[in-house]
């Protein structure tokens, strides 16, 4: 399986603060690559796929970037509905793998 | 607008078999290309992906589960269904069902999540 590393497990930001995560494959994944958001109790929410495309209905502070084995996921602004915490998901190999995930909380 | 949404007992005891269906409304399972997965999440802990049958009906499992699943489809109900034998108590976790539009490798649509407890 291929194994995905995101970092950091979690971080507190201030609102309106730049949040970066990456997240890292254990092999060459070209960009094939997703983002997802889960607040608490409830099913992850798509927010990019294949790297950097924004899927329909979420906001443009979101943004995806990366291929090959490194990759990064950016709010540009924070807003409190952002608290949630944040997966990637490999396609490029069966099974799909999730990293652990990054909490994201205000400060 | 299609919608998933997970149904099953949510005790199962040791030993047994864990079954879960998902039925899809808005929307028939057989028309178009579409997966239809199980993603699994232990408490405070992450995703991991279950296995998936295509509207056609062909199976794929992850590996480290595959002996002890079983994905089916009822076309006729608009169902697709999950099989786990021989639980234990680390397969206790919220059960995902989900739909991956072919070719794309991601998830667009979730089940609200079911969750399963393993316990005598």
């Amino acid at each position: 399986d291929i194994q995905m590393t995101q970092s950091p497990s979690s971080l507190s930001a201030s609102v309106g603060d730049r949040v970066t995560i990456t997240c890292q494959a254990s092999q060459d994944i070209s960009n094939y690559l997703n983002w997802y958001q889960q607040k608490p109790g409830k099913a992850p929410k798509l927010l990019i796929y294949d790297a950097s495309n924004l899927e329909t209905g979420v906001p443009s502070r979101f943004s995806g970037s990366g291929s090959g084995t490194d990759f990064t996921f950016t709010i540009s602004s924070l807003q409190p509905e952002d608290i949630a915490t944040y997966y990637c998901q490999q396609y490029d190999n069966l099974p799909p793998t999730f990293g652990q995930g990054t909490k994201v909380e205000i400060k | 607008q299609v919608q998933l949404q997970e149904s099953g007992p949510g005790l199962v005891k040791p030993s047994q078999t864990l079954s879960l269906t998902c039925t899809v409304s808005g929307g028939s399972i057989s028309s178009g290309s579409y997966y239809w997965s199980w993603i699994r999440q232990p408490a405070g802990k992450g995703l991991e992906w279950i296995g998936r049958i295509y509207t056609s009906g062909s199976t794929n499992y992850n590996p480290s589960l595959k002996s002890r699943v079983t994905i089916s489809v009822d076309t006729s109900k608009n169902q697709f269904s999950l099989k786990l034998s021989s639980v234990t108590a680390a397969d206790t976790a919220v059960y995902y069902c989900a739909r991956e539009p072919a070719g794309t490798g991601f998830f667009d649509y979730w089940g609200q999540g079911t969750l399963v407890t393993v316990s005598s």
